[in-house]
């Protein structure tokens, strides 16, 4: 079935790194891709998405290029905040699909 | 509430009780999700409803689990005569239509099988 892999944690990082967590995905027909956050104390929150090979998708600074041919959707950010300090998760849907599959998710810690 | 609501916030229970987790979605989203995330994995889906009708029930993972909506909106997830192995965090969200394009995820309920 659909599923998504993406970059063990816990990443610790110091302000104005860069951060990147890999996500790869399988999937039998042409999914969406989706990251989304999770501040502390709060529910998990749509960070960004992209429906179709070669969009971009971007928020906050972050940004995730959906990759076919490499079946991945990696996400980056060039100059980390503190309050960046989050869990993330990457996720797919089948288009024929009406739920997400996510991955196990990435802590990142951003240190001042 | 402008958000979805998840009530207990937290429940510990003992082993072979039955608990009940309720769910508010934002008004007016007809699509409602449960996932369940245990420590060190992804979030599990549960259970799908469209209104009051939940088309896929395929996540539930034994039928000590059963999940209903009612009036279109609270939903609530039960699970009888719990095991450890039950315990773990419990999402929920909605979603405008059917689709998910774009969840909107409560805090969770965490729940503690002793």
């Amino acid at each position: 079935g659909d599923s998504v892999t993406q970059m063990e944690g816990p990443v610790t990082l110091s302000e104005e790194a860069f951060l990147t967590i890999n996500c790869t995905y399988t999937a039998t027909g042409y999914p969406s891709l989706f990251w989304y956050v999770q501040y502390p104390g709060e529910g998990l929150q749509l960070l960004l998405k992209a429906t179709k090979a070669d969009d971009k998708g971007s928020n906050k600074g972050f940004e995730a290029t959906y990759r076919k041919e490499t079946t991945s959707f990696h996400l980056e950010k060039g100059s980390v905040q503190v309050s960046d300090s989050a869990v993330y998760f990457c996720a797919l849907s089948d288009r024929n699909d009406y739920k997400l599959s996510f991955g196990a998710g990435t802590t990142v810690t951003v240190r001042a | 509430g402008a958000g979805v609501s998840q009530s207990p916030s937290n429940k510990v229970t003992e082993k072979g009780k039955d608990v009940e987790l309720r769910c508010d979605p934002i008004s007016g989203h007809t699509a409602l999700y449960w996932y369940r995330q245990s420590l060190g994995q992804g979030l599990e889906f549960l259970i799908y409803f469209q209104g009051n009708s939940a088309p896929d029930k395929s996540g539930l993972p034994s039928d000590r689990f059963s999940a209903e909506r009612t009036g279109g909106s609270v939903s609530t997830l039960t699970i009888q005569r719990t095991q450890q192995e039950d315990s773990a965090v419990y999402l929920c969200a909605s979603s405008l239509g059917g689709g998910v394009e774009e969840l909107f995820f409560g805090e969770g309920s965490r729940l503690t099988v002793l």
